[in-house]
């Protein structure tokens, strides 16, 4: 069935450095795309969106790519920081559909 | 602005006994609403959603059961708990399909 899945399940980093996290999904018609960061023992929290319309997007800090030749999405996040300490969730949704549809996540770690 | 509220956000519960999550949103109307399954060091799972009132959307076959009683209210039941059923559940909210949705910080659930 369709998927979305994650390269890498742990990334270090260290403070200061850039920091990219990859996402493959295999829906053709995944139109939606988002990021989540999970602290431990909370709620994910929103980072970033974007739509199939766009291939690039920045927030504060961070930028969202996505490829669709490929199928390919990424997060990076500028001048880590420690408390970007947390597992990162990409997820999916075709246009107009109601769910999500979440990747297993990478934890990132940031190395002082 | 809108805020999303779970409880309790621990629970231990004997096998057997029953179940009630309760989700409640403020600060917006009609919102889609999202009960969502985390095992640990695993991603999301969605078990139900809805779209209004009395609007339930079951994901995966379970003895779980959804309610949403009220346009802001989201309950998660279970007349007789399950080993199995141990887990982070998490309710989200969105304005819509292809939004963002944000999450609860969930509530620890332990059968013994």
């Amino acid at each position: 069935g369709e998927s979305v899945g994650l390269h890498l399940p742990t990334l270090s980093v260290q403070e200061g450095d850039n920091s990219i996290i990859n996402c493959a999904y295999s829906n053709s018609a995944s139109d939606y795309f988002i990021w989540y960061k999970q602290e431990s023992g909370k709620g994910p929290q929103f980072i970033i969106d974007i739509r199939s319309n766009m291939d690039k997007r920045q927030g504060q800090r961070v930028t969202v790519l996505l490829n669709k030749t490929v199928k390919h999405l990424s997060l990076q996040i500028a001048a880590t920081q420690p408390g970007d300490s947390a597992v990162y969730f990409c997820a999916e949704a075709p246009f107009g559909n109601e769910k999500l549809t979440f990747g297993t996540g990478t934890r990132l770690t940031i190395i002082p | 602005s809108q805020t999303i509220h779970q409880w309790p956000a621990t629970l231990v519960q004997p096998v057997g006994s029953p179940l009630s999550l309760e989700c409640t949103v403020e600060g917006t109307s009609n919102p889609n609403l999202y009960w969502y399954r985390q095992a640990a060091g695993r991603g999301l799972q969605l078990l139900f959603y809805s779209v209004g009132i009395g609007q339930i959307s079951s994901e995966v076959p379970q003895n779980l059961s959804a309610s949403r009683p009220q346009d802001r209210q989201f309950i998660l039941s279970s007349k007789k708990l399950l080993l199995s059923d141990s887990g982070f559940y998490l309710c989200a909210w969105s304005l819509a399909g292809n939004q963002p949705q944000h999450f609860g910080d969930g509530t620890r659930l332990s059968i013994l």
